[in-house]
């Protein structure tokens, strides 16, 4: 079983549409969650860490549910220049991060 | 803000031959890099982990004869693909980190032919 295993991709929907990827981890012990977004050939970057208490930033919300070892982002109103891939990530006690396979989203006018 | 300076950004090279891959923290001491590789269609994988001044620790099914790290100093880190072959060929992209964030590199692109 991967440690960190996300929906299956790609998602294809329509501008303005709300979108939610979901992933669960496997390490109990793991101690930071994370959503990246990687774009074509480019190296990840951040878009926002996930805590328990959830946590939204503009169109962008992240839950976190440690009991049930779940992770989930939601987008609103999504835009083309949402159209990358998503990669749910998480940190172990060295501080290693261990990235999921990533769900790959298609935002169509 | 924090920049790890990754190069080079793509290399192509003949089978057997070795490539070195560098990064450079600015403005930041990475007391860690962390390296890895991605395979396309695929996730980022880790493949080792080195602290400054120490011996890097691979990731099971990590050649550690084949992918030569060394962490020197608190701004540079290298990766060294020796005896590359085809199969070796993928994107490789370093993560350095203060124990604060994580700062990736932009990433090598390496094609063995």
């Amino acid at each position: 079983r991967k440690e960190v295993e996300q929906d299956p991709g790609p998602f294809n929907v329509p501008e303005g549409a709300t979108v939610a990827f979901n992933c669960t981890y496997s390490n109990s012990a793991s101690q930071s969650f994370f959503w990246y977004r990687q774009d074509c050939r480019k190296e990840p970057k951040l878009l926002m860490s996930v805590y328990s208490s959830g946590n939204e930033d503009g169109r962008f919300t992240a839950q976190l549910n440690r009991a049930s070892q779940y992770i989930s982002l939601l987008i609103r109103d999504s835009k083309l220049s949402d159209s990358a891939t998503y990669l749910c990530v998480v940190s172990n006690q060295g501080g290693k991060l261990i990235f999921g396979q990533g769900t790959e989203l298609s935002v169509k006018p | 803000g924090a920049v790890v300076s990754q190069h080079p950004s793509w290399v192509i090279c003949k089978s057997g031959t070795s490539v070195k891959i560098e990064c450079r923290s600015l403005d930041f001491q990475a007391t860690t890099m962390f390296w890895y590789r991605q395979f396309p269609k695929q996730s980022l994988m880790l493949m080792a982990t080195s602290n400054e001044g120490s011996k890097a620790t691979y990731e099971q099914g990590v050649e550690k004869d084949k992918f030569l790290i060394n962490h020197a100093s608190l701004t540079l880190s290298t990766l060294t693909v020796t005896s590359a072959h085809p199969e070796d060929s993928s994107f490789y992209i370093c993560s350095g980190t203060d124990r604060v964030g994580y700062t990736f590199g932009s990433g090598t692109r390496l094609t063995v032919v």
